[in-house]
């Protein structure tokens, strides 16, 4: 398995642009994570998925976020306009659900100057 | 100003030493942990796990322990090799949904 796929490793944007994270969960997980890591507040989660629908989202910041996740092989996390203080590694995880244990993709590293 | 990031707490040991991370959670409802371990430049990646029906678990080279009554948990690495350096997360499920909690981990250095 290849494991949890994320797109692009790395962005670069300009301040004000929208932002488009991309993610592509393990095969038959029914659970799906976003979480932000930076060096103030450390691993935070975002917004949690099951089964495609969002279950909690209490984590994401601000309305700038959006996340959606429209079939069980596919999710986004959208920023939209993009700020500098959301710079961060932005990292996606899935969970086959039943055993809760969370596997993690390698992560993408935004940049917002 | 000064930006204030987290202070991340360090270990230091010998190669072939052992290895203790602690970790203090905050919600005595969680009833679910795991350890993971996070290398330079990639996600975290799962050690081990506990439930609360338990309070140690043995892996190769690696033991959990749960103290439930302090909320405490421990990470044991026997033999610690240079591979092992890394930072350490602990996480908990507080039985409220299938989401997990990430304290502010822990940077190991083995020293060859």
């Amino acid at each position: 398995d290849a494991g949890v796929i994320q797109s692009p490793r790395h962005e670069v944007t300009e301040m004000g642009q929208e932002v488009t994270l991309r993610c592509k969960p393990i095969s038959g997980h029914n659970s799906l994570f976003w979480y932000r890591q930076t060096m103030m507040r450390g691993l935070e989660l975002l917004i949690y998925f099951n089964n495609n629908v969002p279950i909690d989202d209490s984590g994401m910041p601000e309305d700038r976020f959006s996340a959606k996740m429209p079939n069980a092989s596919f999710s986004t996390l959208k920023i939209q306009p993009s700020e500098p203080r959301d710079s961060a590694v932005y990292f996606c995880a899935s969970s086959p659900g039943l055993t809760g244990i969370a596997f993690f993709g390698q992560g993408t590293r935004l940049t917002v100057v | 100003g000064e930006s204030v990031g987290l202070h991340l707490p360090t270990l230091s040991v010998q190669e072939g030493d052992n290895s203790i991370i602690n970790c203090a959670y905050s919600n005595s409802a969680s009833d679910y942990f795991i350890w993971y371990k996070q290398e330079s430049g990639k996600g975290p990646q799962f050690i081990i796990d506990i439930r609360s029906n338990m309070d140690k678990r043995q892996g190769q080279r690696v033991t959990v322990l749960l103290n439930k009554t302090v909320k405490h948990l421990s990470l044991q690495i026997a033999a610690t090799q240079p591979g092992d350096s890394a930072v350490y997360f602990c996480a908990e499920n507080r039985a409220t949904g299938n989401q997990f909690y990430f304290g502010t981990g822990t940077s190991l250095t083995v020293i060859p």
